[in-house]
């Protein structure tokens, strides 16, 4: 199985920010790689897809980059809603994975 | 307008087992797969196994290999979800997610997830 590592877990940044998550695939994932985000008691949202085809609806200060087994999750400018749980996802083989979630607090 | 709707709560004994229903609407069933997806209380997110409906294929995560089956119904587009020989562990939220066949898959729709609590 594909190992998803992301990091940092815990992020604290303020409103304005600019802040990139970090995922790391523990083998070649190609571009299979989504981002998610989750507000607590709530569904996963998707974010992402194909590592950085935003998801219709989702503002564009969100953004994605990498391939093969680095990627990134960018947030150009932080929002007070924001501030919740972030997970990648590689889809490139079953079972799927996700990375551990990377929460973004207000500092 | 895609909707998938989960069964309710369910409190479960250690040993016994858990069905879960994910009923599909607004959508062609038999395009898409479906996943699960669990989520331990205060944890991270983790996939146990998915169907594709059209094929009747299943794929279930090692962790679950011989404790999980996941099934289809096409005529009511409704995929279950059992887990059996439950244990405390299994306590989570468990939520059922719609997946695109073949390309870039994402989980684009989700249910509104089921909470399961093992207690003796």
């Amino acid at each position: 199985d594909i190992q998803m590592t992301q990091s940092p877990s815990f992020l604290s940044a303020s409103v304005g920010d600019r802040v990139t998550i970090t995922c790391r695939a523990n083998q070649s994932i190609n571009s299979y790689l989504n981002w998610y985000q989750q507000i607590p008691g709530k569904a996963p949202k998707l974010l992402i897809y194909a590592a950085s085809t935003l998801q219709g609806g989702v503002p564009s200060r969100f953004s994605g980059s990498g391939s093969g087994t680095d990627f990134t999750l960018t947030i150009s400018s932080l929002q007070r809603e924001d501030f919740v749980t972030y997970y990648c996802q590689q889809s490139y083989t079953s079972p799927r994975s996700f990375g551990q979630g990377t929460k973004v607090e207000i500092k | 307008q895609v909707q998938l709707v989960q069964s309710g709560t369910e409190v479960k004994k250690p040993g016994s087992s858990v069905r879960v229903s994910c009923k599909a609407s607004g959508g062609t069933f038999k395009s898409y797969a479906i996943g699960w997806v669990r989520q331990a209380p205060g944890q991270g997110l983790e996939c146990m196994g998915g169907i594709i409906p059209l094929f009747g294929t299943t794929q279930y995560a090692q962790e679950f290999q011989g404790r999980l089956t996941i099934t289809a119904d096409e005529p009511t587009s409704t995929v279950y979800m059992e887990l059996r020989g439950l244990r405390s562990e299994d306590t989570a939220v468990y939520y059922c997610a719609r997946e695109k066949i073949g390309g870039y898959s994402n989980y684009d729709y989700w249910g509104q997830g089921t909470l399961v609590t093992v207690s003796s």
